[in-house]
């Protein structure tokens, strides 16, 4: 099945840009998606790429993918404190079951 | 091995039926949650168990009743199903409580309710 990983842990000054990266296995996985976990509270859906895609832009996120190493990655340009949360990756397919990484906690720096 | 399991992968049931999702993980964590996807993909928590008992209980009709018959397994059971329950669950576990901590998510169950 679907294995997605992440790096467990990032740090990064405020008002530097953080780079959060995601690798999966599945191939024909047809949705990537970014959540963001606030602590205490739920899985909000951050941003999502399809797997035509190389690049998705909103705001201050950045979303690469590199489909042929499957390689997904989350930019957040000017981090703020406000940022500071656990984000996970998630691979979809077709029937648009999800599979998630572990969750890599950003912790931004004053 | 399969960190978070949940099973089954799918479920299609009529209104009214009593069922139950199950899960379990494999990683000596303390901690379980059960969350429900809405349609914007947002994952609101419902339950969390710690070491077997209840730390979280969200607004969750009476109708969803967790079981946790020890810390490796965190079962949903549904009854009276709704056609507004359906959904994709999702199972999660991580080494203790609170959310700022990393979580193992299982793969989901879609519930469709007819």
């Amino acid at each position: 099945g679907e294995d997605v990983e992440q790096s467990l842990f990032l740090s990064v000054r405020e008002g530097d840009s953080s780079v959060i990266n995601c690798t999966y296995t599945d191939s024909s996985s047809t949705y990537l998606y970014w959540y963001k976990q606030e602590p205490g509270a739920g899985l909000q859906l951050l941003t999502y790429i399809f797997s035509n895609m190389d690049m998705k832009q909103d705001q201050r996120l950045t979303v690469l993918l590199n489909k042929k190493d499957k390689h997904l990655s989350l930019r957040i340009a000017d981090t703020q404190t406000g940022d500071s949360a656990i984000y996970f990756c998630a691979a979809g397919n077709a029937g648009n079951m999800l599979t998630f990484g572990g969750g890599t906690r950003l912790m931004v720096k004053p | 091995d399969t960190a978070v399991s949940q099973t089954p992968k799918y479920l299609v049931t009529q209104m009214g039926n009593d069922k139950s999702i199950k899960c379990e993980q494999n990683l000596g964590h303390d901690t379980m949650y059960w969350y429900k996807q809405d349609s914007k993909k947002f994952l609101k928590i419902m339950f969390s168990y710690n070491n077997k008992e209840l730390i979280i209980n969200e607004t969750v009709p009476n109708r969803f009743s967790p079981k946790s018959p020890d810390k490796a397994h965190l079962n949903l059971h549904i009854n009276s199903l709704e056609l507004g329950d359906s959904a994709v669950y999702f199972c999660a576990s991580s080494p203790r409580s609170g959310g700022s901590t990393e979580a193992f998510f299982g793969q989901g169950t879609r519930l469709t309710v007819v």
